[in-house]
């Protein structure tokens, strides 16, 4: 089955810029998608169609892509951007379907 | 604003059906995209369940579809979730939300504990 690959972790520093990678062969042809999410809360989209941000959500968010990976880059991070963060995207070479990665846990030191 | 809201029984019994509910508000399905269910088991990652599309099209995560039915009823503006034959493994966070490409969960319900014990 299709998988999105994720690092589990990535730690930075106030002010620091993040970057959170996913892997997936489907990705030169599917958009990708990240969510945001903190604990006890539902997730939160951040990035659609690969690098457009939402309205509402920080211009220091921001999404790019290169081939089978796609990325997650906040700039200037902040102590309330500690969360998990999950990338999406889809498989077509079968039947359509939605998959997620595993998630990445941010941590702000 | 588009609001999503689950709702459905938090204890369901081994093997039985787990049936749970998602009003939406602030928008009309009928008016178009599609709405899935995506749930998460406590400490672990998000898993696709499933989306319909408004005029009743329906796509499943292929490791679940013998089991998983998804209906919608625009006269009530809801959409549902039906899980046949469940067991411990299907205990988790279920959560409904809006579904703009076939794949782009704009917005969430907040969430609702489905627990799977006799």
């Amino acid at each position: 089955s299709y998988e999105l690959t994720q690092p589990p972790s990535v730690s930075v520093s106030p002010g620091q810029t993040a970057r959170i990678t996913c892997s997936g062969d489907a990705l030169p042809k599917q958009y990708a998608y990240w969510y945001q999410q903190k604990p006890g809360q539902a997730p939160v989209l951040v990035i659609y169609k690969d690098n457009e941000r939402p309205s509402g959500i920080p211009e220091r968010f921001s999404g790019s892509s290169s081939g089978t990976t796609v990325t997650l880059t906040i700039s200037g991070v902040q102590a309330e951007d500690e969360a998990d963060y999950y990338c999406q995207s889809a498989d077509s070479s079968g039947t359509y379907h939605v998959v997620f990665g595993g998630g990445t846990k941010l941590t702000v030191l | 604003q588009v609001q999503l809201q689950e709702s459905g029984p938090g204890l369901v019994k081994p093997s039985e059906t787990l049936s749970l509910t998602c009003a939406v508000s602030g928008y009309s399905i009928s008016s178009g995209y599609y709405w899935g269910w995506i749930r998460q088991p406590p400490g672990k990652g998000l898993e696709w369940i499933g989306s319909i599309y408004h005029s009743g099209s329906t796509y499943y995560n292929p490791s679940l579809k013998s089991r998983v039915t998804i209906s919608v009823d625009t006269s009530k503006n809801q959409f549902s979730l039906k899980l046949s034959s469940v067991t411990a493994a299907d205990t988790a966070v279920y959560y409904c939300a809006r579904d703009r490409y076939l794949g782009a969960f704009d917005i969430w319900g907040q969430g609702t504990m489905v627990t799977v014990s006799s």
